[in-house]
């Protein structure tokens, strides 16, 4: 079975514009989760998707944002990027919202801003 | 509300020593215990869990950890360190009703040849 998959796994953007990175969750799982990993904060939630509806939101700024689509796969935007926003972000499945579940962690996306 | 504190940022140990890195959590329901593993630009990669059951958790590469309730601990052991196991560890907790997991800030383990 195929693991988590992040498109792309590079970005390098300068400060004002916006991205968007994908994910494509394990076949089967209907969550998908969202992490910043930076250096100074560590891993930070930023939100989670189940049945293409946003379940639960981190403490970020509305310029972070995301979807999640009927096959599950989900995108997060990031609009107005800031030096600040440099950072690995992670994507995770897990088949549903069990406390117990394991999350299953892509490779992430190395997002630089310039 | 929970939160996990992973003592000591960086660990080393030589080869073939052994291996502890160590986990407290705070939860205010009944905590479930993961740890992760992280080697450099990778994700993470779940080692273990405690959910239910047998407080002494054996996990993939060797690794285990004992939940201990009255300590509010969840320490990683390894008997045995080997070079590959040089990566990141994250400790995290879960609990009913709040199913996000938190995650510890990480230890870096070293070992030395």
């Amino acid at each position: 079975k195929a693991g988590v998959t992040q498109t792309p796994r590079y970005l390098i953007k300068t400060r004002g514009q916006q991205v968007t990175l994908s994910c494509s969750p394990i076949s089967g799982h209907r969550s998908v989760s969202w992490y910043q990993q930076t250096p100074g904060q560590g891993l930070q939630f930023l939100f989670e998707y189940f049945s293409e509806t946003q379940r639960n939101k981190g403490n970020f700024p509305g310029r972070f944002s995301g979807r999640q689509f009927s096959n599950s796969r989900s995108e997060m935007n990031v609009s107005t990027l800031e030096l600040g926003d440099s950072a690995l972000y992670l994507c995770a499945s897990s088949p549903t919202l069990e406390s117990t579940d394991t999350q299953y962690f892509g490779p992430g996306t190395r997002l630089t801003v310039l | 509300a929970q939160s996990v504190t992973q003592l000591g940022s960086h660990v080393s140990v030589s080869e073939g020593a052994l291996v502890l890195l160590r986990c407290n959590y705070s939860s205010s329901v009944p905590p479930y215990l993961f740890w992760y593993v992280q080697y450099p630009n990778q994700g993470l990669q779940l080692l273990l869990k405690y959910t239910t059951g047998a407080t002494l958790v054996k996990g993939i590469n060797g690794f285990e950890a004992e939940f201990k309730k009255s300590e509010t601990s969840f320490h990683l052991t390894k008997p045995s360190a080997h070079m590959s196991d040089a990566a990141e560890y994250f400790c995290a907790v879960s609990g009913r009703g709040s199913y996000i997991p938190t995650f510890g800030r990480g230890t870096s383990l070293i070992v030395h040849p």
